[in-house]
């Protein structure tokens, strides 16, 4: 059973740019949440989705910033225009039920914005 | 909203030497809690969770003490290893959103 995948590991772009981030949840898990972490920081929560759903988007800046979880395929968080303040690495969870329960995080993509 | 802090940023032990972190919470809805341990280059990995009608619970060399009244969470750890070392996140939360502290970097010292 695999676990959270995401893709890429690294993404390198140039300011002015978009970066797509991709996460495919754990086999089962119809919950995904997307957690935003700066060096020596915690893990900022971004957004929470569920199929086709946007059930919580209380973290995600009010522009530029978008992600869905589409019937089929992977969660994808996309960020339009990048800024170098919005390098850093991106994290991806999973869960079965979406409510009081432990999440699966992924391996993170690290943004890097030249 | 929630917001979730940690005592001490640092922790080093001497290995075999039990560990304690630490963790504070502001929301008293909060009613789930975890803890996860990063290491470098890798996402949050589960240790141990506690539901807030609870006030301790026990897994392999770890336990996790919850105290409702002063919104204070602890993770204690026994005989702590080398592999030990890592970077420890407390999380609260409430209707499916977790809201994490900023980590405690703990050196386990052979």
């Amino acid at each position: 059973n695999a676990g959270v995948m995401q893709n890429p590991r690294h993404l390198v772009r140039r300011r002015g740019q978009e970066a797509r981030l991709r996460c495919s949840p754990m086999k089962g898990h119809s919950h995904v949440y997307w957690y935003r972490q700066l060096p020596e920081e915690g893990l900022k929560f971004m957004v929470y989705l569920q199929k086709e759903n946007i059930i919580d988007e209380s973290g995600m800046p009010k522009e530029r910033f978008s992600a869905e979880f589409p019937k089929e395929g992977p969660s994808i968080l996309r960020i339009q225009q990048v800024v170098r303040g919005d390098s850093a690495a991106y994290f991806c969870a999973s869960s079965q039920q979406g409510t009081n329960e432990k999440l699966f995080f992924g391996s993170g993509t690290q943004l890097s914005v030249l | 909203g929630e917001s979730v802090g940690l005592h001490l940023p640092t922790l080093s032990v001497q290995e075999g030497d039990n560990s304690i972190i630490n963790c504070a919470y502001s929301n008293s809805a909060s009613d789930y809690f975890i803890w996860y341990k990063q290491e470098s280059g890798k996402g949050p990995q589960f240790i141990i969770d506690i539901r807030s009608n609870m006030d301790k619970r026990q897994g392999q060399r770890v336990t996790v003490l919850l105290n409702k009244t002063v919104k204070h969470l602890s993770l204690q750890i026994a005989a702590t290893q080398p592999g030990d070392s890592a970077v420890y996140f407390c999380a609260a939360s409430r209707l499916g959103k977790s809201t994490f502290g900023d980590g405690t970097t703990l050196t386990v010292k052979p």
